[in-house]
């Protein structure tokens, strides 16, 4: 089946610092998707990219849809407090006849502690 | 106008016994996902669903595992014979119609935490 490799597992980082973090796969994917998840909650949707070479802005948050459409980065600039949490990449593949419709394959999370 | 509402949001089992875990899409959402996320882990998908047809179930365990989303009420994921293995949160996530570009953003719900004894 299809993995995402999300990198890097987990960060330590100081208040007003600039973060970055990566996922990458061996197929296809027609949507990225990121997202975060706070302790004990769902994921909450940040950023969707539908095109190769896609760059898109959300406040200090920002992704980007690799050319190749196997690749997608998310960066958080001047990181503040609540910016803890889990951030997920999810990539989607095309549809064919209704299936896969919707499925987003996960990487494994980057988890991201940020020190006031 | 609600989200993902599911329930319950813990559930405690003995090994053996059954689990039904529920979840009610956004209004409008006619398209329901299961993942399941074990500790420490990303979500894996479970399956597909939409009103009375199972679309995609190939993430699911062969035995003891089944979901359903009848015509009126909740989608249920339902486990038989609870085994330890299973204690994991269990997210469901709805969209509305797929859009034609094929993209389909899925909203969460806040997930039910089964843990098995």
């Amino acid at each position: 089946g299809q993995q995402l490799n999300q990198s890097p597992q987990s960060m330590f980082i100081q208040e007003g610092e600039d973060v970055s973090m990566n996922c990458t796969s061996s197929s296809i994917f027609n949507t990225w998707l990121w997202y975060k998840q706070d302790p004990g909650e769902g994921p909450v949707l940040l950023i969707a990219l539908y095109k190769a070479g896609e760059l898109t802005s959300n406040g200090r948050l920002t992704a980007q849809f690799g050319i190749t459409r196997k690749d997608s980065f998310l960066n958080i600039s001047a990181s503040i407090p609540s910016d803890v949490g889990i951030y997920f990449c999810a990539g989607q593949s095309p549809t064919i006849n209704n299936t896969n419709a919707g499925k987003s394959t996960f990487g494994d999370g980057t988890t991201l502690t940020v020190k006031p | 106008n609600a989200g993902v509402m599911q329930n319950p949001r813990h559930l405690v089992r003995r090994r053996g016994q059954e689990a039904r875990l529920r979840c009610s899409p956004m209004k409008g959402h006619s398209h329901v996902y299961w993942y399941r996320q074990l500790p420490e882990e990303g979500l894996k998908f479970m399956v597909y669903l939409q009103k009375e047809n199972i679309i995609d179930e190939s993430g699911m365990p062969k035995e003891r595992f089944s979901a359903e989303f009848p015509k009126e009420g909740p989608s249920i994921l339902r486990i038989q014979q609870v085994v330890r293995g299973d204690s994991a949160a269990y997210f469901c996530a709805s969209s509305p119609v797929q859009a034609s570009s094929g993209a389909n953003v899925l909203t969460f719900g806040a997930g039910s935490r089964l843990t098995v004894l």
